[in-house]
């Protein structure tokens, strides 16, 4: 799996968008990018994923840049309830479906 | 909505007992993982299944088991409980699946103490 960095924490303030910045310069061009959170003492929670397009869903929005080196997630208005910690996975393909979390990204929304 | 459940949220056990974690999902999925987490040491995986009565070994099998007699169900067995068990244990299922399209999702977790 390609190796991805996060900031190590984020603050937020209740109702704005809080925008999380993945890097994953060594990314393989069949390499999805997928980002999975965790609200403290809970199991870890799927939000989205994506190739090479932006994806929306009803969570949040996946930002990939052009050369796919990066990638943003944008919780457009975050809540209390989205304090957790964010994790950006680059999947290897056939790995036997194993997800490896790195350090992931702290956001605290604040209200 | 996918739902993945597991048996107990917290549990305490001695050392040397054998413990039981039952991990339970209703989307017809493949495959199951289960997981350890501790601080500092992010996810680990201690076994997989990709179907009825198959099983893999992940990075950390030695000391624990699993079992997989019902394709909704994957049950983590340890032996004899040693305090160095003591974690947050996850299980995650999902569909079978190529190049990234096989998300996982995770039941609530099991925090086990081992004393």
């Amino acid at each position: 799996d390609a190796k991805t960095t996060q900031p190590p924490s984020m603050d937020c303030a209740e109702g704005r968008a809080a925008n999380l910045p993945c890097n994953h310069s060594t990314i393989s061009g069949n390499e999805y990018v997928y980002w999975y959170r965790q609200i403290h003492s809970q199991g870890p929670q799927y939000i989205i994923h994506g190739l090479k397009n932006n994806e929306t869903n009803e969570m949040a929005s996946l930002i990939i840049t052009e050369d796919r080196k990066s990638s943003t997630l944008i919780l457009p208005h975050a809540t209390l309830r989205d304090t957790a910690v964010y994790y950006c996975i680059v999947r290897r393909n056939n790995a036997g479906n194993m997800l490896t979390f790195g350090g992931g990204t702290r956001l605290m929304v604040k209200p | 909505d996918v739902k993945v459940t597991q048996s107990s949220r917290y549990l305490v056990k001695r050392t040397g007992e054998k413990v039981f974690l039952e991990c339970v999902q209703d989307m017809d999925h493949e495959n199951m993982f289960w997981y350890r987490q501790d601080p500092g040491l992010g996810l680990r995986l201690i076994y997989f299944s990709y179907d009825v009565k198959m099983k893999e070994k992940g990075d950390i099998p030695e000391g624990y088991s699993v079992s997989r007699e019902k394709k909704e169900r994957f049950s983590l067995i340890l032996e004899s409980a040693s305090t160095n068990q003591t974690s947050m244990y996850l299980c995650a299922s999902s569909l079978r699946g190529t190049g990234g399209r096989d998300t996982q999702y995770f039941g609530p977790g099991t925090r086990l103490t081992v004393l």
